[in-house]
């Protein structure tokens, strides 16, 4: 059973359209996060979730809309896509704080806007 | 965070140790050496992490010097697989608010039969 797992893995579309990444892990982890790999392949987060509380939001547009239904899913929902907003996206979880734990990441999404 | 730096990349052989070094000169008592890899095309995944003593497991052994200024990533027989982007990420002990990990640009790796 795969950990951490994002759908879909590849996302083609073109500038203006709106789009969503969903999330789940079954690792039982209370902290969800998204993070955003860009064409320089530096992996920056965007945003965290605790217990579907919102805890970083890491100066992302708001065009950008984190949604936690529940512990176990964290989905990201992208409205206005521009071509900036192409990158390798990663869903990842933990249990608690990444102070002390090690964060399991999922496959990625790779997002191309055209 | 403290910083740390890493050579920008590295050879080895395959079934030779591959030892990565890591600075992280401006480390402070409470905060963890960690390492991940990212192999092509895949989530980052976890290595290890340690404090100050030295620690081994299944996939590499972590070596902390005393002064916890720097430390190396040891892989004991890399193979093909391992190659991949190796991060070292300096992080706090768990806080409330402690919950991102900053990754740098990391050592690639690339292991040549």
């Amino acid at each position: 059973d795969t950990a951490v797992s994002q759908t879909p893995k590849y996302l083609v579309t073109q500038m203006g359209n709106d789009k969503s990444i969903k999330c789940e892990q079954n690792l039982g982890h209370d902290t969800m996060y998204w993070y955003k790999q860009d064409s320089k392949k530096f992996l920056k987060i965007m945003f965290s979730y605790n217990n579907k509380e919102l805890i970083i939001n890491e100066t992302v547009p708001n065009r950008f809309s984190p949604k936690s239904p529940d512990k176990a899913h964290l989905n990201l929902h992208i409205n206005s896509l521009e071509l900036g907003d192409s990158a390798v996206y990663f869903c990842a979880s933990s249990q608690g704080g990444t102070g002390n734990t090690e964060a399991f990441f999922g496959q990625g999404t790779r997002l191309t806007v055209v | 965070d403290a910083k740390t730096t890493q050579p920008t990349s590295m050879d080895c052989a395959e079934g030779r140790a591959a030892n990565l070094p890591c600075n992280h000169s401006t480390i402070s008592g409470n905060e963890y050496v960690y390492w991940y890899r990212q192999i092509h095309s895949q989530g980052p995944q976890y290595i290890i992490h340690g404090l100050k003593n030295n620690e081994t497991n299944e996939m590499a052994s972590l070596i902390i010097t005393e002064d916890r200024k720097s430390s190396t990533l040891i892989l004991p027989h890399a193979t093909l697989r391992d190659t991949a982007v190796y991060y070292c990420i300096v992080r706090v002990a768990p806080l409330i608010n402690d919950y991102k990990l900053s990754f740098g640009a990391g050592t690639t790796v690339t292991v040549r039969a």
